[in-house]
């Protein structure tokens, strides 16, 4: 129980374009979605946290009008990377809350070319 | 022996032998911790759960321990398998499911057959 399902699970995009992400909870609902970026070798740092029907909450350094995040539902939330630059390119993932703890996509790797 | 590379830190172990994975954690009033395995291009893999009104839990070959007067977290992989063999994150939080979890720097596990 408790999965998220994310996709794609890949992406090359040309600088300059935006690409969505998608982030579906399957049996349950998620009113909380944490998203979190990755780089090679580092440890997943938060981003944001998105509420179900409310404004996401970013971190500090994170562009809120370049990540755009929306949870229009209880079992979907988006994350668009606009404009996206080479220096974009990164492990995207998302990770809901839940009764006992967390639970996270499988990732989004994204290369912006 | 254990090496510290650009960014993570990297364990070597021969197989069958016991593991010990350290982290230091950075908030005294984190009360919930995860330790979790990440392979390459995949998302994090829960592996045990530990609570600060707790000193140590064990699982199926792992064991977490929780040394709360120093911020310090360690996980034991029994008899290692090449299957180990991956990026482990401790991540800590305050509450559960509805706080982001904040992931230490990760250590890389190299089982040697």
């Amino acid at each position: 129980g408790a999965v998220v399902s994310q996709h794609p699970s890949w992406v090359i995009c040309k600088s300059g374009t935006s690409v969505k992400i998608e982030c579906r909870s399957l049996d349950f609902q998620a009113t909380t979605m944490f998203w979190y970026r990755q780089f090679p070798k580092q440890s997943l740092m938060l981003m944001a946290t998105s509420n179900e029907g409310s404004k996401a909450t970013y971190e500090q350094g994170v562009e809120k009008d370049k990540f755009l995040i929306n949870h229009a539902s209880l079992t979907l939330s988006t994350l668009t990377v606009t404009s996206a630059h080479p220096e974009d390119s990164s492990f995207y993932i998302c990770s809901a809350g839940i009764l006992r703890g967390y639970t996270f996509g499988s990732g989004t790797r994204l290369t912006v070319v | 022996g254990e090496s510290v590379g650009l960014h993570l830190p990297t364990l070597s172990v021969q197989e069958g032998d016991n593991s010990i994975i350290n982290c230091a954690y950075s908030n005294s009033a984190s009360d919930y911790f995860i330790w979790y395995k990440q392979e390459s291009g995949k998302g994090p893999q829960f592996i045990i759960d530990i609570r600060s009104n707790m000193d140590k839990r064990q699982g199926q070959r792992v064991t977490v321990l929780l040394n709360k007067t120093v911020k310090h977290l360690s996980l034991q992989i029994a008899a290692t398998q090449p299957g180990d063999s991956a990026v482990y994150f401790c991540a800590e939080n305050i509450g559960r499911g509805n706080t982001p979890l904040v992931f230490g720097k990760g250590t890389r596990l190299s089982v040697i057959a």
